[in-house]
């Protein structure tokens, strides 16, 4: 069974268009990560929501806005979407917020036209 | 701000050598250090985890070690496989603001 999930694998989309990417975990963790990852491959952290409370915003424009409905589940909505946004997108989890091992999700490669 | 560091960015060995890749952060205050692989158009695969109290994690052929206070560590790699070619990152988690700053990796590439 895959850790971290994460859909769609490949998202090509125009520019100005709204798109989601879904994310879920069944390691019973209670922390969750979006990351993205840039054409340079640098991987920057983007948001942690902890039993679905937001704990980081790191400076990302608020056309991004993560949901968590539950503990398993972080999703990312992106509004308006612009070439820059055009990167590979990684979920993670880990149990807790303070320590232990993060889990990656296979990505989200996507590309804004 | 916590700044992470790989040098080089890239390293080419022929198959069998043994190899050290090393990472330095600027902020010493750390909860702990963990070394990643990706490979192309992969994920992330978490190699090996250093709590900021131990000095040293071994998995198989690779071995990392922490020195906190220099801000310093270091992925050891023994007999190096092709299989062995990939990214390799380097992260430190601060608990302070709870999260996870990267280096920007080293490619690997062991020649057969």
């Amino acid at each position: 069974d895959t850790a971290v999930s994460q859909t769609p694998k490949y998202l090509v989309t125009q520019m100005g268009n709204d798109k989601s990417i879904k994310c879920e975990q069944n390691l019973g963790h209670d922390t969750m990560y979006w990351y993205k990852q840039d054409s340079k491959k640098f991987l920057k952290i983007m948001f942690s929501y902890n039993n679905k409370e937001l704990i980081i915003n790191e400076t990302v424009p608020n056309r991004f806005s993560p949901k968590s409905p539950d503990k398993a589940h972080l999703n990312l909505h992106i509004n308006s979407l612009e070439l820059g946004d055009s990167a590979v997108y990684f979920c993670a989890s880990s149990q807790d917020l303070v320590e232990g091992t993060q889990y990656f999700g296979p990505g989200t490669r996507l590309l804004v036209l | 701000k916590q700044e992470v560091t790989q040098i080089p960015a890239a390293l080419s060995v022929p198959e069998g050598e043994n190899l050290v890749l090393n990472c330095s952060f600027t902020d010493s205050a750390i909860y702990n250090l963990q070394w990643f692989r990706q490979d192309p158009g992969k994920g992330l695969t978490s190699l090996l985890l250093i709590q900021s109290s131990q000095r040293e994690q071994t998995s198989g052929r690779l071995n990392a070690s922490l020195d906190k206070s220099s801000g310093r560590s270091t992925l050891y790699i023994a007999a190096s496989q092709p299989g062995d070619s990939a990214t390799y990152l380097c992260a430190v988690f601060t608990g302070a603001n709870s999260k996870l700053t990267f280096g920007k990796g080293i490619t690997l590439s062991v020649r057969p």
